[in-house]
């Protein structure tokens, strides 16, 4: 059975670094392809990125320029990093696996909650 | 970058009853459209996947149809745990996008 499982600090600071990272079970990385989605508080959800385990990514243009996901083979993980935060990045972050349901997200982590606040 | 617009927002039927939520791409993806429930403070569960495949474990109460720009999710008989929230999205090209959801309530 195939497991996923945020980790990461629930708390950031404006300005500061947002990371998160994905810990994989049940089936390696390199099966599928990997990403981020999130949802603040109340709204609708927000494709964020993804990864292939060669580690080509396709990020959404909207987040571009403060996104970087990353893997890790030899972990079997995956990270997501959200530079100069605001409060408008408050919300729940959800690591989400496509496999084989097309190009549907079809495994999905709890989510965890990362509020940007001082 | 391509917007997917569900209709209702919200809806409010009864146990037993058919209902149809529907999403209109702004431009063809084929058949490059999902459907996902959500409820309250759960992550979002894959039902439909390729506008009318459905995915493993998801009752067959649940079907998709559709291709081009208009999609619709049916649901042949609500039952007491189908009270949430659906969202289409499209994966035809990136960025992926979801529509804004439709809220199913119980009347």
């Amino acid at each position: 059975q195939v497991q996923l499982q945020e980790s990461g600090p629930g708390l950031v600071k404006p300005s500061e670094t947002l990371s998160l990272t994905c810990t994989v079970s049940g089936v390696s990385v390199r099966s599928y392809y990997w990403s981020w989605i999130r949802q603040p508080p109340g709204k609708g959800l927000e494709w964020i990125g993804y990864i292939f385990y060669s580690g080509s990514t396709y990020y959404n243009p909207s987040l571009k320029s403060r996104v970087t996901i990353s893997v890790d083979t030899s972990k079997n993980q995956f990270s997501l990093r959200l530079s100069s935060v605001t409060a408008a990045d408050t919300a729940v972050y959800y690591c989400v696996g496509v496999g084989a349901a097309g190009n549907a997200f079809d495994i999905w982590g709890h989510g965890t909650l990362v509020t940007v606040s001082s | 970058d391509i917007q997917v617009t569900q209709s209702p927002s919200s809806l409010s039927a009864s146990v037993g009853d058919r209902v149809t939520i529907t999403c209109r791409a702004s431009q063809s993806i084929s058949s490059y459209l999902n459907w996902y429930q959500q409820k309250p403070g759960k992550a979002p569960k894959l039902l439909i996947y390729a506008a009318s495949s459905l995915q493993s474990g998801v009752p067959s109460r649940f079907s998709g149809s559709g291709s081009g720009t208009d999609f619709t999710l049916t649901i042949s008989s609500l039952q007491p745990e189908d009270f949430a929230t659906y969202y289409c999205q499209h994966s035809y090209s990136t960025p992926y996008t979801f529509g804004q959801g439709t809220k199913l309530e119980i009347e």
